[in-house]
């Protein structure tokens, strides 16, 4: 079953605009990370953010988590036509380390 | 390229075929996990390894799923008498799990086999 849910399921922007990514979970986590997949592909890892962190950036991505909403977000700032992709939020739990991942939110950044 | 691999990319067979699928992670990595995506879905965790060891099994994994990873380097992933429901992408990650120091959580995902189940 699916742990997370991304929100909005889809988001069109221009180049060069910013694009916000929302993500929520319903059980505790030890760390929630955030992945891209470009269409038909594997996913490629972008940022973790641990359960006692509050913000982190990477480049043009800032990732914030609020675990008492069991919530977190993904800013991609100054988009590119190469950005487009689907984005998913993975939360991890427990010594397996395995992920759980949301539906994803198809991001589409237009030239 | 020391990414992680998968074999075959495609695979089409017919329902009630056996299939088998192979994902070689980074070397050095000691787990190794399976995942299936269904279209407009996110990953669903199958399986992982500790090295040779099967640690955990979804309960999405019915009998006819079976996986190994015998030397602890690549791993297989069998389906008996496929169904249509089995129709998906499979994927694999690896990471590396340390038992003490800073444990790196990230995983690395090959770039999946996709399976259609005529």
């Amino acid at each position: 079953s699916q742990q997370g849910e991304e929100d909005p399921q889809a988001l069109s922007i221009q180049e060069g605009e910013n694009a916000t990514m929302n993500c929520s979970y319903k059980t505790s986590i030890n760390n929630l990370q955030w992945y891209r997949q470009n269409s038909g592909r594997g996913l490629v890892h972008l940022i973790l953010i641990r359960s006692n962190e509050r913000e982190k950036h990477s480049g043009r991505l800032r990732v914030t988590l609020d675990t008492s909403k069991k919530s977190s977000s993904l800013l991609i700032t100054a988009s590119r036509a190469a950005d487009t992709a689907s984005y998913f939020c993975a939360t991890s739990m427990g010594s397996n380390y395995k992920l759980t991942f949301g539906k994803g939110t198809l991001l589409t950044v237009n030239p | 390229d020391t990414g992680v691999s998968q074999d075959p990319r495609h695979k089409i067979t017919k329902r009630g075929q056996n299939v088998t699928f192979r994902c070689d992670p980074i070397s050095e990595h000691n787990r190794l996990y399976w995942y299936r995506q269904t279209l407009g879905q996110g990953p669903e965790f199958l399986t992982y390894f500790q090295n040779e060891a099967q640690l955990e099994k979804s309960r999405l994994l019915s009998d006819r799923f079976s996986a190994e990873r015998p030397k602890g380097s690549f791993s297989t992933l069998e389906i008996q008498r496929t169904e249509q429901g089995d129709s998906a992408m499979y994927l694999c990650a690896s990471s590396l799990f340390r038992t003490s120091g800073t444990h790196l959580y990230e995983q690395y995902f090959g770039p999946g086999t996709r399976l259609t189940v005529t």
